[in-house]
């Protein structure tokens, strides 16, 4: 079955205490993203990837690391976690090697963060 | 900003209803997409409506853009109760990227 699958769906932990969520797609899809979803404030990307090792900014990158060493996976690193990245979170992936085309994505469960 | 507005922001109707749900954009785009999302779930795509089509249909769900409007409107004919979830519209120009709006909430009474 084409899914995206995130790791975990649920995590509680403390300020400054590095996480790492897990993204992969079975896809073989070139472009993967991570958003935030706040209430009121719909989603928000945070970092996307065209391709291997090809990473970018989005809109709200501030506090967030990721890397793409596979094709398959992106993980969304929090260095020192901070209360106001509580949120959910969202990885997406579609068929494309760029950003601008524009093609549907294909969305993980998410993972809901809380960070005391 | 490129970011679509959708209306309304909640929309509650009887089983069997149609549903209008309407999305507001500020600038040309390429396409123009919309997502529902079911509560504690990720975004589904239901359909993709290019800058050059007016309209467009798939099962129950029918699409429609006015591009010199820059609005576009999705239409859920015969709603059922399994409909309830939250609609997103995502908009993109030429040269920015995929730019999702605050939903809206449906909710179907059986």
């Amino acid at each position: 079955e084409a899914q995206v699958t995130q790791n975990p769906r649920y995590l509680i932990t403390v300020t400054g205490k590095k996480l790492t969520v897990t993204c992969s797609q079975n896809m073989n899809h070139e472009y993967m993203s991570w958003y935030r979803q706040d209430p009121g404030l719909g989603l928000r990307q945070i970092y996307y990837s065209m391709n291997v090792e090809v990473t970018d900014k989005g809109d709200v990158p501030e506090g967030y690391k990721v890397s793409r060493k596979e094709k398959r996976n992106f993980p969304l690193i929090l260095e020192s976690p901070s209360p106001n990245q509580t949120s959910l979170y969202f990885c997406a992936s579609s068929p494309s090697d760029s950003p601008y085309s524009n093609q549907p994505q294909h969305f993980g469960d998410g993972t809901r963060l809380s960070i005391l | 900003s490129q970011q679509g507005e959708e209306d309304p922001q909640a929309l509650s109707i009887q089983e069997g209803e149609n549903a209008t749900m309407n999305c507001s954009y500020k600038t040309s785009i390429n396409n123009l997409q919309w997502y529902r999302q079911n509560s504690g779930r990720g975004l589904v795509h239901l359909i993709l409506i290019r800058s050059n089509e007016r309209e467009k249909h798939s099962g129950r769900l029918r699409v429609t853009l006015d591009t010199s409007k820059k609005s576009s409107s999705l239409l859920i004919t015969a709603s059922r109760a399994a409909d309830t979830a939250s609609y997103f519209c995502a908009t993109a120009g030429a040269n920015s990227k995929l730019t999702f709006g605050k939903g809206i909430t449906l909710s179907v009474r059986p």
